[in-house]
C-alpha cells in the first residue's frame, strides 16, 4: 500500500498572495503523480499527472514541480484569487497496481478576498 | 459529451435495504472506479475495472458488489446497507493509452445516508 501524506492539511491565504503546498510519497515503486483540484460540491477535475524526475508542470497559474527520487511534489498558485479556494488532491500511482491511484487526504485552501 | 454520469445525486437508505448505484461513461473509457470520500480521509477506492468483463477490489471493497457488462456501465451494489456506508461515492474513468499517464475524469457524486 502506498501512503500518500499531504502537507498542510488546511490554508487560508489573502487574496493576491502566492501559496505552495506538498505532496509526498513513497519513492519507491513511483510510476505517475496526479493532481487534481477538487471545488466544494463539485467533483475532483485534474491538474496534472507527472512521471519524470525534475518535470515542471504549468496551467495559468498554477505550476507544480516532481522529484521521485526523495518522494514529493509542490504545487504552486502564484497570485491566488477567489476562485482558487478548493481542495487539492494528490495522488500516487505505483508500477504494480495497474490504474489504481492511492490519494492523500488533501490540502484545503481558503482565499481570503 | 456528458463525461462521467452517477445517478442518484441523493439517497436515503434503511438499514438493511440494498440499493445500486449508476455510473456511466460516454468517454469510450476502459478503466473504471468507485470511489468513497469520508471526512478527513480523503479518496478511497472499492472496487475497479480495466474493461468489460473484468473487475477487482480495492482497499475498501466490504459490503459492495459491481458489474462490468458493458464498457460504459459500472454499477456499484450495496446488499445490506449499514451505516457505516454512509458516504460521498464517486465514480470516476480514465483512457488506456501508451503509458497509462491519463487523469481519471469523475462524476459529481452520490451522497448516500444509512439510516
Amino acid at each position: 500500500i502506498l501512503n500518500v501524506e499531504q502537507s498542510p492539511q488546511s490554508l487560508h491565504v489573502q487574496e493576491g498572495d502566492s501559496t505552495n503546498f506538498t505532496c509526498s510519497f513513497p519513492s519507491s515503486n513511483f510510476y505517475a503523480l496526479h493532481w487534481y483540484r477538487w471545488e466544494t460540491a463539485k467533483s475532483p477535475e485534474a491538474l496534472f499527472v507527472m512521471t519524470l524526475n525534475g518535470d515542471e508542470k504549468k496551467k495559468g497559474r498554477i505550476s507544480a514541480t516532481l522529484n521521485t527520487k526523495e518522494g514529493y511534489s509542490y504545487l504552486y498558485i502564484k497570485g491566488s484569487q477567489p476562485e482558487d479556494s478548493a481542495t487539492y488532491l494528490c495522488a500516487q500511482r505505483g508500477h504494480f497496481g495497474n490504474e489504481k491511484l492511492t490519494f492523500g487526504t488533501g490540502t484545503r485552501l481558503t482565499i481570503i478576498p | 459529451n456528458a463525461g462521467v454520469t452517477q445517478t442518484p445525486k441523493f439517497r436515503i437508505l434503511k438499514i438493511g435495504q440494498s440499493m445500486t448505484l449508476q455510473c456511466t461513461q460516454d468517454m469510450n473509457h476502459n478503466y473504471m472506479y468507485w470511489y468513497r470520500q469520508d471526512p478527513g480521509m480523503g479518496l478511497k477506492l472499492i472496487y475497479y475495472s480495466v474493461g468489460a468483463g473484468i473487475t477487482d477490489k480495492g482497499e475498501v471493497p466490504n459490503g459492495y458488489n459491481v458489474s462490468r457488462s458493458t464498457t460504459e456501465d459500472f454499477p456499484l451494489r450495496l446488499e445490506l446497507a449499514a451505516p457505516s456506508q454512509t458516504s460521498v461515492y464517486f465514480c470516476a474513468s480514465s483512457h488506456r493509452l501508451t503509458g497509462n499517464n491519463q487523469p481519471q475524469h469523475f462524476g459529481d457524486g452520490t451522497r448516500l445516508s444509512i439510516l
